[in-house]
């Protein structure tokens, strides 16, 4: 059981080239979501998913795309990087029912660097 | 404008004290609340929660207290162990909504 895996782990991109941020989870979960963490900030939810062929905009969704197409994965997309998009990214996701409210199981995240 | 606040970025604490980490929020349709512990090059992994209805949620060394009035909670570590030694992170959600507000995280050192 691997729980939440991120692909790439490290990615660097020039400026207006584009990307694809690839999250998998095999806990059978219904929700997933992908914040963005800059240095000495909180998470801040960038796009998410209440289920398969579902996506909704979070807190920060501008200059990115999701899909999410099968059940265990959902990926993020970055069809033109800008330098204030160098974070770390973090995928997480959650069952719909059990356990207790929202309590998010997270990946280990993708840190981007756009020079 | 911060929603969520730790306003202590950092905290030193003994090995075998207790650590008390705070969180005030502003936002009075929040009615769900989290801790949130990260190393190093990991992700968040979560500690502990409370409900709104709640005021106090233990489980093993962590507990939670909620004082809705004084719109603040805290946790606090019992005693705190130099594996503790993490960023926690605060995070709150509104009733129905699917979007957790993080607070930028408090940098524990528990030391030997």
């Amino acid at each position: 059981n691997a729980g939440v895996t991120q692909t790439p782990k490290f990615r660097v991109l020039k400026t207006g080239q584009s990307m694809t941020l690839l999250c998998a989870q095999d806990m059978n979960h219904e929700y997933m979501y992908w914040y963005r963490q800059d240095p000495g900030m909180g998470l801040r939810l960038i796009h998410y998913s209440v289920g398969e062929g579902t996506t909704a905009k979070g807190e920060v969704p501008d200059g990115y795309n999701v899909s999410r197409l099968k059940k265990q994965n959902f990926l993020l997309g970055l069809e033109s990087a800008a330098p204030s998009q160098t974070s770390v990214y973090f995928c997480a996701s959650r069952p719909s029912s059990g356990g207790g409210y929202n309590e998010q199981f997270f990946g280990p995240g993708t840190r981007l660097t756009v020079l | 404008d911060q929603q969520v606040k730790q306003n202590s970025p950092s905290l030193s604490v003994q090995e075998g004290r207790i650590s008390i980490l705070n969180c005030d929020y502003t936002n009075s349709m929040f009615d769900y609340f989290l801790w949130y512990k990260k190393y190093p090059a990991e992700g968040p992994t979560f500690l502990i929660s409370i409900s709104s209805i709640k005021d106090k949620n233990e489980d093993g060394r962590f507990t939670v207290f909620l004082n809705k009035s004084a719109k603040h909670l805290s946790l606090h570590i019992v005693p705190s162990q130099p594996g503790d030694s993490a960023v926690y992170f605060c995070a709150a959600s509104p009733g129905g909504s699917e979007k957790l507000v993080f607070g930028k995280g408090t940098k524990l050192t528990v030391n030997p």
